[in-house]
């Protein structure tokens, strides 16, 4: 089974400027996580979608968006960049076993804002 | 107080020792708990997880969870220098797909 694929792997951006990430799940999986990770605050939380509904949300500003399709395809998409948004982001998906949702973690994408 | 933690490291190991890295989390609630590695410039693969007391193996890996103490830990035997990496903790809200995770122990084997 192909794993988790996001693109593009890496952007640089300027201030101000907006961008758009894109995330395609494991075939079958319909849960979409997004993650920040920074040297500084680690892996964060930023929200689930599951069948085209954000599920969860975690404590970030409203510049921070995203979607999910109905392939279970997922976009998130950072407006007004500024340089504190520097960062990889990471996308996970997840399968139910019994009682545990594990997720599955795609190789990021390095954003970088000058 | 962190929702998860982790003493960051480094932790220094000869290759063939056992690795013990640990992990606290504040939610008594918890039900199950995930160790991921991350090497350097990847992203977190899973190693395994656990959502019973007392231990769960998987070849050279061990997961020990004790809710009354609210610890979980990873042994690694015979360490690797391939097994230096960092290991996060990450622990769901119970009945939501939300992790949080700990910020990570840098481990390093040295051959």
């Amino acid at each position: 089974k192909a794993g988790v694929t996001q693109t593009p792997r890496y952007l640089i951006k300027t201030r101000g400027q907006q961008v758009t990430l894109s995330c395609s799940p494991i075939s079958g999986h319909r849960s979409v996580s997004w993650y920040q990770q920074t040297p500084g605050q680690g892996l964060q939380f930023l929200f689930e979608y599951f069948s085209e509904t954000q599920r969860n949300k975690g404590n970030f500003p409203g510049r921070f968006s995203g979607r999910q399709f109905s392939n279970s395809r997922s976009e998130m998409n950072v407006s007004t960049l500024e340089l504190g948004d520097s960062a990889l982001y990471l996308c996970a998906s997840s399968s139910r076993t019994d009682s545990t949702d594990t997720q599955y973690f795609g190789p990021g994408t390095r954003l970088t804002v000058l | 107080q962190k929702e998860v933690e982790q003493n960051s490291g480094p932790l220094s190991v000869p290759e063939g020792a056992i690795a013990s890295l640990n992990c606290t989390y504040s939610d008594r609630g918890s039900q199950s708990f995930f160790w991921y590695r991350q090497y350097s410039g990847k992203s977190p693969e899973l190693i395994m997880f656990i959502y019973s007391n007392g231990d769960k193996e998987d070849g050279r890996f061990t997961a020990q969870l004790n809710k009354a103490s609210q610890y979980v830990s990873l042994l690694i035997r015979d360490s690797q220098p391939s097994d230096s990496a960092t290991y996060l903790c990450a622990v769901p809200v119970y009945n939501f797909n939300k992790f949080y995770f700990g910020s990570g122990t840098k481990l390093n084997v040295k051959p």
